[in-house]
């Protein structure tokens, strides 16, 4: 079982660059997530997708979109990358109250 | 809003050191909650979890109790090892119909030989 699968691992962008962030789950949730991590803030959450068609945002929206392309798939989207959005990318799944799993993360560094 | 505090760290211990990791959390109605750990360059994974008041949820020797009257739910192992060092979060499940979860801002734990 492959979980939740992100692409890539790492990156880096320059300043201005558009990059989009590969997430499949294969374990057929409904829900999927976007968490980014930074030192000392935990996770906070970027966009969620409660079922497939539909998207909102969470905690920290501002410079990203997403698409939920199916139920399998959801992916985010920095159409313009800036330095602040330098960070460690999860995504995650789950279901309606119970835990999520997540992927290994993406190590985004723009520069 | 709802929102989960955690202490801060970073806790060092010495090898089979008692071990407690405090979380208490703000929220309407009944949350699930969760104790997740991070491994240097990994991801998150579950490490335990309780569903209602008075629940204790354990794994790998480590517990922690749901406890509504202090909003509380601290991670506790009476033995630490080195192999334990790693970063602890805390989280709650938002009761609407998401299910997102909300951290806590995580606590590195050092275990020493």
């Amino acid at each position: 079982n492959a979980g939740v699968t992100q692409t890539p691992k790492f990156q880096v962008l320059k300043t201005g660059q558009s990059m989009t962030l590969q997430c499949a789950q294969d374990m057929n949730h409904n829900s999927m997530y976007w968490y980014r991590q930074d030192p000392g803030m935990g996770l906070r959450l970027i966009y969620y997708s409660a079922s497939e068609g539909t998207t909102d945002k969470g905690e920290v929206p501002n410079g990203y979109n997403v698409s939920r392309l199916n139920k399998r798939e959801f992916s985010l989207r920095l159409e313009s990358a800036a330095p602040s959005q330098t960070s460690v990318y999860f995504c995650a799944s789950g279901r309606l109250n119970t835990e999520a799993f997540f992927g290994q993360g993406t190590r985004l560094t723009v520069v | 809003g709802n929102s989960v505090t955690q202490m801060e760290g970073p806790v060092t211990l010495s090898e089979e050191a008692f071990l407690t990791i405090n979380c208490t959390y703000t929220a309407t109605g009944y949350p699930s909650l969760f104790w997740y750990v991070q491994y240097p360059g990994e991801g998150l994974q579950l490490l335990l979890k309780a569903t209602k008041a008075d629940d204790k949820g354990s794994n790998k020797g480590f517990e922690a109790t749901y406890r509504k009257e202090t909003t509380s739910f601290h991670l506790e192992k009476g033995s630490v090892q080195v192999s334990d060092s790693a970063v602890y979060f805390c989280a709650l499940s938002d009761q609407s119909n998401t299910g997102k979860l909300i951290f806590g801002q995580g606590t590195t734990l050092q275990v020493k030989p």
